[in-house]
């Protein structure tokens, strides 16, 4: 079955280091996302990617580093430039970057999840 | 920046009401409307996407949208305890590239 797979479910990082998340998505989606959600709070987008080699920041991409080497991964560096790294990190793609807001194939599947937490 | 409001939880019901969600955006117009449920714990997962004006159902949820109004509702019929979680509404932007979710409602479905 396609579908998305992160790891690690759970992450944990001394300060000071950089630590990576993994991403893969064997769907043959052109777009893939990163997010950030804090307890009690919504999905913020940290950086995205449009197609390979081409990524753009979100509204939080200070402190993380992405790379789009091939289609199917979209690996999450969080380096120790980010000051509060706690959090669920939540990996998603969608089917084309740019589609008609009315397009039945406009959605976004997700990962299961990175949780993260700095010791 | 599109501003994503949605009704501050957490919602409790009993077993067997309607539970009625809220949404509501401002600063651009948009043509469609995402819900979203998130499990405790879980990764979002995509339980109804409306795109005009007027009701959407599937099977207990109802989805209504008012375009004019900028407000988008999803309703819940004869709710369950497997129905507690939290409820994300997410528009995608004019040119369906990204996604602006709201804060999230938290529902509790009390038996």
């Amino acid at each position: 079955d396609g579908g998305i797979t992160q790891s690690p479910k759970y992450l944990f990082r001394k300060e000071g280091q950089n630590v990576t998340l993994s991403c893969e998505q064997n769907l043959n989606h052109d777009a893939m996302y990163w997010y950030r959600q804090d307890p009690g709070q919504g999905l913020r987008l940290i950086y995205y990617s449009q197609i390979v080699n081409d990524f753009q920041k979100g509204d939080i991409a200070e402190g993380y580093s992405v790379s789009r080497e091939k289609k199917e991964s979209f690996p999450l560096t969080v380096t120790s430039a980010q000051k509060n790294p706690t959090a669920f990190y939540l990996c998603a793609s969608k089917k084309k970057y740019r589609d008609s807001p009315l397009s039945g194939a406009n959605v976004l599947t997700f990962g299961a999840g990175s949780r993260l937490t700095v010791l | 920046q599109k501003e994503v409001e949605q009704n501050s939880g957490p919602l409790s019901v009993p077993e067997g009401a309607i539970a009625s969600l809220n949404c509501t955006y401002s600063d651009r117009v948009s043509q469609s409307f995402f819900w979203y449920r998130q499990y405790s714990g879980k990764s979002p997962e995509l339980i109804m996407s409306i795109y005009s004006n007027g009701d959407k159902e599937d099977g207990r949820f109802t989805a209504q949208l008012n375009k004019a109004s900028q407000y988008v509702s999803l309703l819940i019929r004869d709710s369950q305890p497997s129905d507690s979680a939290t409820y994300l509404c997410a528009p995608p932007d004019n040119y369906g590239q990204n996604f602006v979710f709201g804060p999230g409602t938290r529902l509790s479905v009390l038996p």
